[in-house]
């Protein structure tokens, strides 16, 4: 099994612009998330899909987008980058959503707005 | 919106040392997540507790669900235990996982 995969690890983009970053797992999980990791704060959540073609907010969803159309995929949109999104952004997936079970994390992608 | 607090924020300790590290929270839970995040920035999962105490070779995690308290205890810490780790807390019934800002630890041999 690869776990949960994102790419790209890196990424540069000027304001304006948008971009996708994508996010898969091969174990089957129903719960998928995304979340931003920023200096001096714990990791946030943006968005949540707790199976396909259902997604929900999280703590700071303005301006990211989601979509889960398989079980495996949950990418996610920047419509038009500003320098506050700068961030680390890390996809994580578990067996479940209301129950807790074990969370799994990708690589994490380091993503610059300048 | 539960409240997650992690104590110390910075923590270095000479090779061999017992470690404790705290972590408190303001609203009742169904689960607490322990997570070490290392200097290349993966995330992996060491504990999810309920109630009571886990171990995991020199690892320990304890929860007391009626003081809000959460300790992780590392013995006999080696230079590779350096790293953050983060606390993280699930509300009954919530989807939603709450971040403690985490403790960085450096272990010096």
């Amino acid at each position: 099994n690869a776990g949960v995969t994102q790419t790209p690890k890196f990424q540069v983009l000027k304001t304006g612009q948008s971009m996708t970053l994508q996010c898969a797992q091969d174990m089957n999980h129903e719960y998928m998330s995304w979340y931003r990791q920023d200096p001096g704060m714990g990791l946030r959540l943006i968005h949540y899909s707790v199976g396909a073609g259902i997604t929900d907010q999280g703590e700071v969803p303005n301006g990211y987008n989601v979509s889960r159309s398989t079980t495996e995929d949950f990418p996610l949109r920047l419509l038009s980058a500003a320098p506050s999104q700068t961030s680390v952004y890390f996809c994580a997936s578990s067996y479940g959503g209301q129950s807790s079970y074990e969370q799994y994390f990708g690589p994490g992608t380091r993503l610059t707005v300048t | 919106k539960n409240e997650v607090e992690q104590s110390p924020q910075n923590l270095t300790a000479q090779e061999g040392e017992f470690i404790t590290i705290n972590c408190s929270y303001s609203v009742g839970i169904s689960a607490l997540h322990w997570l070490q995040q290392h200097p290349g920035g993966g995330i992996v999962s060491l504990f999810m507790l309920s109630s009571g105490k886990k171990k995991h070779g020199r690892l320990i995690a304890k929860i007391n669900i009626q003081e809000k308290h959460s300790s992780l205890h590392i013995t006999a810490s080696h230079p590779r235990d350096s790293a953050v780790y983060i606390c993280a807390v699930k509300g009954a019934g919530s989807y939603q996982l709450t971040f403690g800002k985490g403790t960085k630890l450096s272990v010096i041999p």
